[in-house]
């Protein structure tokens, strides 16, 4: 089973600039996360979508960050314009439930540095 | 609001036995997982527990008590390729979003 994809792997930027990440998840999952993970802190949820409508983005930066998972697949972040502090690494997941239990797999990110 | 604690960093020797514990603060309760982050990797799935008492997968445990708002990740027989990151997470309500913690970074020394 493939897992889930990004890309970029890495992106390097000046401030003030746009970028955008893509994910394609595990075939079959409905819900898709988004996170961005600073450097030495655990991952923080940016939106979670169930299917293409928004779950949660209750700590997405509205002003200058958006989503969008167009047919319930693929989905992508982007950031417009990007501050110093937005380096990080964005991680998507995508989760299935089996008996009862949510399992989120996680892609293996895109590394941003934000100049 | 919610809140994970759990040590910063832990260092064992290869062979050995190292517990991570891990305390949370929520509204709600909806069971307690953990991850594995290799640096520079994906953070992979460990293990969940949504009631009291300790799961075995192998050579790694994860242990929940609800009233103490504490559970642990026991790795037992060390190896080299443990040395990671692990992460504690809770989900703040049903079929909402995991609360990760800052992360444990595990050195095991030869």
């Amino acid at each position: 089973e493939a897992g889930v994809a990004q890309s970029p792997r890495y992106k390097i930027i000046e401030k003030r600039q746009s970028v955008a990440f893509w994910c394609n998840p595990i075939s079959g999952h409905a819900t898709l996360y988004w996170y961005q993970q600073i450097l030495g802190q655990g991952p923080k949820l940016l939106i979670q979508f169930q299917n293409n409508g928004v779950v949660d983005d209750s700590q997405l930066p509205k002003d200058r960050f958006s989503a969008e998972r167009l047919k319930g697949v693929d989905s992508t972040l982007k950031i417009q314009p990007a501050k110093l502090e937005d380096s990080a690494v964005y991680l998507c997941a995508s989760s299935h439930v089996t008996g009862g239990q949510e399992t989120q797999y996680f892609g293996p990110g895109t590394r941003l540095l934000v100049l | 609001g919610q809140s994970l604690e759990q040590p910063s960093e832990v260092t064992a020797v290869e062979g050995a036995i190292v517990q991570i514990n891990c305390t949370y603060q929520t509204s709600g309760f909806y069971g307690l997982s953990w991850y594995q982050q290799h640096d520079g990797g994906a953070p992979t799935f460990l293990s969940y527990n949504a009631l009291d008492g300790l799961e075995e997968t192998g050579r790694f445990s994860s242990f929940l008590s609800r009233s103490d708002s504490y559970g642990y990740l026991l790795l037992q027989e060390l190896q080299m390729k443990d040395s990671a990151s692990y992460f504690c997470a809770v989900r703040d309500q049903g079929g909402g979003k995991l609360i990760f913690g800052q992360g444990t970074e595990l050195s095991v020394k030869p």
